[in-house]
C-alpha cells in the first residue's frame, strides 16, 4: 500500500523563524519526491524537487533520507508570504504505469 | 500563457444527473491526472493518462471516468453522481515523469 504521512500541523511561526516538516513514505520503490505549495482554495504548486544529495533553493532546503524513508522541509528566516500548506509528493512508476502520491499536507501560519 | 483550464469552475447538481468536468491544457504535455481534495483526505488521484487513448486508474476510480481522444483534453465523467462525489477535483499536466505537475483551478462540485 502506498502512503505518504505527514504532520497537519498547524505550525504556528513568528516572522524569522526557521521551522522544519517532515514526511515518510511507505512505498521503498518510491522514485522521485517533491514538496508543493498549496494556499487556501487555490491550485497546488511545485516548490521544489527533493534530491538525495539535498538541494537549497534561497530560503529553502530539502532532504531525502531514502534508508529511513523520509524527506523534510527546511524554511529559514519565515515570511508572512510563506503561510500556506505544504505537500509531500512520491512518484511510482513501474511497466505502462506512473502515479503520483500525495501527503495529506502540513499547515503553516507564521504570524507577525 | 502555458496553462491548464478546468470547467466549470462550481457545479452544484443533483443525485444521478450525469455530468462531465473538462480539463484542456496548452502545453503539449503527455501526463493527464485527475485528483480530488477533501478535508482530511488530502489530493488522491482518481485516473490518469499517459498519451492518448492511454488511461488507468488511479487510487480513487470508482464512479468516475475518463477519455483521452486528444492530447490537450481528458475529460471527467461522473455518469451518475452521488453525494460522496462532492469535493474539490484538480485536473493536471505535466511531460512524461516530469518534476512539474501543473494544476488547473479547481472544481468545486456539490452533489445533491
Amino acid at each position: 500500500r502506498k502512503e505518504v504521512e505527514q504532520d497537519p500541523g498547524p505550525f504556528n511561526v513568528p516572522e524569522g523563524a526557521t521551522v522544519a516538516f517532515n514526511c515518510t513514505y511507505s512505498n521503498s520503490a518510491s522514485q522521485s519526491f517533491f514538496w508543493y505549495r498549496q494556499d487556501c482554495r487555490k491550485e497546488p504548486k511545485l516548490l521544489m524537487s527533493v534530491y538525495s544529495s539535498g538541494n537549497e533553493d534561497g530560503r529553502f532546503t530539502a532532504q531525502l533520507n531514502r534508508a529511513s524513508q523520509y524527506i523534510s522541509l527546511l524554511i529559514r528566516d519565515s515570511k508572512l508570504s510563506d503561510s500556506a500548506t505544504y505537500l509531500c509528493v512520491v512518484t511510482h512508476s513501474g511497466a505502462g504505469s506512473y502515479q503520483l502520491t500525495f501527503g495529506k499536507g502540513t499547515k503553516l501560519s507564521v504570524i507577525p | 500563457e502555458a496553462q491548464v483550464t478546468q470547467n466549470p469552475r462550481y457545479l452544484i447538481t443533483v443525485t444521478g444527473k450525469k455530468l462531465t468536468v473538462t480539463c484542456s491544457q496548452n502545453m503539449n504535455h503527455e501526463y493527464m491526472s485527475w485528483y480530488r481534495q477533501d478535508p482530511g483526505l488530502g489530493l488522491r488521484q482518481i485516473y490518469y493518462s499517459m498519451n492518448v487513448e492511454v488511461t488507468d486508474k488511479g487510487d480513487v476510480p470508482e464512479g468516475y471516468k475518463v477519455s483521452r481522444k486528444e492530447k490537450r483534453n481528458f475529460p471527467l465523467i461522473l455518469e451518475s453522481p452521488s453525494p460522496n462525489q462532492t469535493s474539490l477535483y484538480f485536473c493536471a499536466s505535466s511531460l512524461m515523469k516530469g518534476p512539474t505537475q501543473y494544476f488547473g483551478p479547481g472544481t468545486r462540485l456539490t452533489v445533491l
